[in-house]
């Protein structure tokens, strides 16, 4: 089916842990994102990856790591957790223009 | 880092009534973007405006590009149970990075 998915859709895990949160879009678009939801703050970018092996860093991308070694695939990793890393986690991609923009379901992911 | 202040809050209205919602910012945008999202779900973009006084419809949602690129504005026309969501402008200024407003909470009151 075409579209865009995440994995997994929650998450819960311990302080210091690593945790890699999967991105996966079927139209081969070229640019992919990572945005984290928090009460208040709106959609803050963390990442984002103009092509496969191309990534460049957002509005807050501490304590997070990407890669793109295929343009299908924009896994997130946390190195080490914290709980200020407990929010919602969205991958989005992108096509030509801005009309074709989609989002994930998100990654509701929970530090403790 | 930068925010778009979106106003208001959150609204409370009857069906059927028209919605006026708005962005501003302290920055020059080149692009404005407007999404709805629903509970559990990921932002849906409606509309996209490219250039300054643009004004753009999609069904009974229009929106414009402030002339001095700093505003944007969003109305819904006669709403119906199913607009019930949270509604976020966003503005780019170059590359692909989007800046987000924090969102207007739409409740239709039965």
């Amino acid at each position: 089916d075409a579209g865009i998915t995440q994995s997994p859709r929650y998450k819960i895990t311990e302080t210091g842990r690593q945790v890699t949160l999967m991105c996966h879009q079927t139209w081969s678009h070229s640019y992919m994102f990572w945005y984290r939801q928090d009460l208040g703050h709106g959609l803050r970018l963390i990442y984002y990856s103009a092509a496969a092996d191309i990534t460049d860093k957002g509005e807050v991308p501490d304590g997070y790591v990407v890669s793109r070694s295929k343009t299908e695939n924009f896994p997130l990793t946390l190195e080490s957790a914290t709980r200020s890393q407990t929010s919602v986690y969205f991958c989005a991609s992108t096509g030509t223009s801005w009309n074709e923009q989609f989002f994930g379901p998100g990654t509701r992911l929970t530090v403790l | 880092g930068q925010q778009l202040n979106q106003s208001p809050q959150s609204m409370f209205i009857q069906e059927g009534e028209d919605v006026s919602m708005n962005c501003t910012s302290s920055s020059i945008f080149n692009t404005w973007l407007w999404y709805k999202q629903e509970p559990g779900e990921g932002p849906v973009l409606l509309i996209a405006l490219y250039k300054a006084g643009e004004l753009t419809s999609n069904g009974r949602l229009t929106a414009q590009f402030g002339i001095t690129r700093k505003d944007s504005f969003l109305n819904i026309s006669a709403s119906i149970p199913s607009d019930v969501g949270i509604y976020f402008c966003a503005g780019q200024l170059r590359d692909e990075k989007l800046t987000f407003g924090t969102g207007t909470r739409l409740t239709i009151i039965p």
